[in-house]
């Protein structure tokens, strides 16, 4: 059964770069999307952007200019990085594994499958 | 970006009523569209993916219909693991979007 755990630091400052990573366990990180999203508090999900183990990443034009993700298939983990952050980036950060969980003459119908538990990050001085 | 719009915001709701949570997009999206629940403090859960199939584990009482732009998520008999919130969200396209979410209440 794959598992998805976040780790980085709760605590980042204003106009430094927020870095998330996610460890996957039970699977391997090749072969599927892998999904950041994250919720601030009260409000609904962002998707932050998605990177294969091969290929372009897709960022959320939002937040495009700030993003970057990365693979590291000897670690079976996949990174976040949010650069100039503030503190409308303080939010609940969620990773998740997205499948083609269904077929249909070749069109995939992907979907969020498995998610971490969420990591809290918290941008203040 | 293909904006998703659900409704009602909120509802309150009996245990055993049906509950029927409507999702539009503001694009035709076929049948790409799923649905998670998500509880206080924990990360959301698949319920349904490709507009009406039910993931694997998820009790039947949980149904998807629709194609194009509308939607619906129907629970047949609300139970009390059923009081959470619950997103919609369009797999046609990148980015991914999200509706802003029905929060299930009990009456």
């Amino acid at each position: 059964q794959v598992q998805l755990q976040e780790s980085g630091p709760g605590l980042v400052k204003p106009s430094e770069t927020l870095s998330l990573t996610c460890t996957v366990s039970g699977g391997s990180v090749s072969a599927y999307y892998w999904n950041w999203i994250r919720e601030p508090a009260g409000k609904g999900l962002e998707w932050i952007g998605r990177i294969y183990t091969s290929g372009s990443p897709n960022y959320n034009p939002s937040l495009k200019s700030r993003v970057t993700m990365s693979v590291d298939t000897s670690k079976n983990q996949f990174s976040l990085k949010l650069s100039s952050v503030t503190a409308a980036d303080t939010a609940v950060y969620y990773c998740a594994r997205e499948v083609a969980a269904a077929v249909v003459s070749y069109s995939y119908y992907y979907a969020m499958d498995v998610w971490g538990q969420g990591t809290t990050v918290t941008v203040s001085s | 970006d293909i904006q998703m719009t659900q409704s009602p915001s909120s509802l309150s709701a009996s245990v055993g009523d049906r509950v029927t949570i409507t999702c539009r997009a503001s694009q035709s999206i076929s049948s790409y569209l799923n649905w998670y629940q998500q509880k206080p403090g924990k990360a959301p859960k698949l319920l349904i993916y490709a507009a009406s199939s039910l993931q694997s584990g998820v009790p039947p009482r949980f149904s998807g219909r629709g194609s194009g732009t509308d939607f619906t998520l129907t629970i047949s008999s609300l139970q009390p693991e059923d009081f959470a919130t619950y997103y919609c969200q369009q797999s046609d396209s990148t980015p991914r979007t999200f509706g802003q979410g029905t929060k299930v209440e009990i009456k």
